[in-house]
């Protein structure tokens, strides 16, 4: 059981280019999210979802898009990368029942823009 | 004003010592009470859960939400050197599992 994967692991971008960060979950949650994160700040939610094709903005979303065509895919597309988008991306996959609740996290695509 | 406050730290204490970490929020409408754990380079993983509010232990961990004040706490009895790690503190709100809003994190060193 993969749970939640990301790729790629690192990845170093100039200035202006685009990129697409993956992730897949493989337990059938239908909340997924991606979260940013950055020294002393915490997780910073990014975009987020509540089932396929259903999106919705997050704290931090200018300069990134989403989509949700499956349950299991919850790409993250950087438009034209800046330094400031340089940081530790995490997705989640989450899920909700009665009382209870847990969100289980990918193992972080590292980012750089120079 | 952000949504969750969160003792920065960093905190270093002796093996054995016990640990408060502590965070506040100020949106009365979430009901989940959340601690995760980040080792270093891993994903946070899911530590403790309170749903609405009380004390919850689990082991030596223990959580505890006072709605009335807005404050969430996690203790940690008899800390071991395994214990240390990033400890994020989060709130979710009751319909939504993609929502989650986190501290900023308080680093937890405990030394041998």
């Amino acid at each position: 059981n993969a749970g939640v994967t990301q790729t790629p692991k690192f990845q170093v971008l100039k200035t202006g280019q685009s990129m697409t960060l993956q992730c897949a979950q493989d337990m059938n949650h239908e909340y997924m999210s991606w979260y940013r994160q950055d020294p002393g700040m915490g997780l910073r939610l990014i975009h987020y979802s509540v089932g396929a094709g259903i999106t919705d903005q997050g704290e931090v979303p200018n300069g990134y898009n989403v989509s949700r065509s499956t349950t299991e895919d919850f790409p993250l597309r950087l438009l034209s990368a800046a330094p400031s988008q340089t940081s530790v991306y995490f997705c989640a996959s989450s899920y909700l029942g009665t009382e209870t609740t847990e969100a289980f996290f990918g193992q972080g695509t590292r980012l750089t823009v120079v | 004003q952000k949504e969750v406050e969160q003792d920065p730290g960093p905190l270093s204490v002796p093996e054995g010592a016990i640990v408060s970490l502590n965070c506040t929020y100020s949106n009365s409408a979430f009901q989940y009470f959340m601690w995760y754990r980040q080792y270093s380079r891993k994903g946070p993983e899911l530590l403790m859960y309170t749903y609405s509010s009380g004390n919850k232990e689990d082991g030596r961990f223990t959580a505890q939400v006072d709605k009335s004040s807005k404050y969430i706490s996690l203790f940690i009895r008899d800390s071991q050197p395994s214990d240390s790690a990033t400890y994020l503190c989060a709130i979710q709100p009751y319909y939504s599992a993609s929502k989650i809003i986190f501290g900023s994190g308080t680093r937890l060193s405990i030394r041998p």
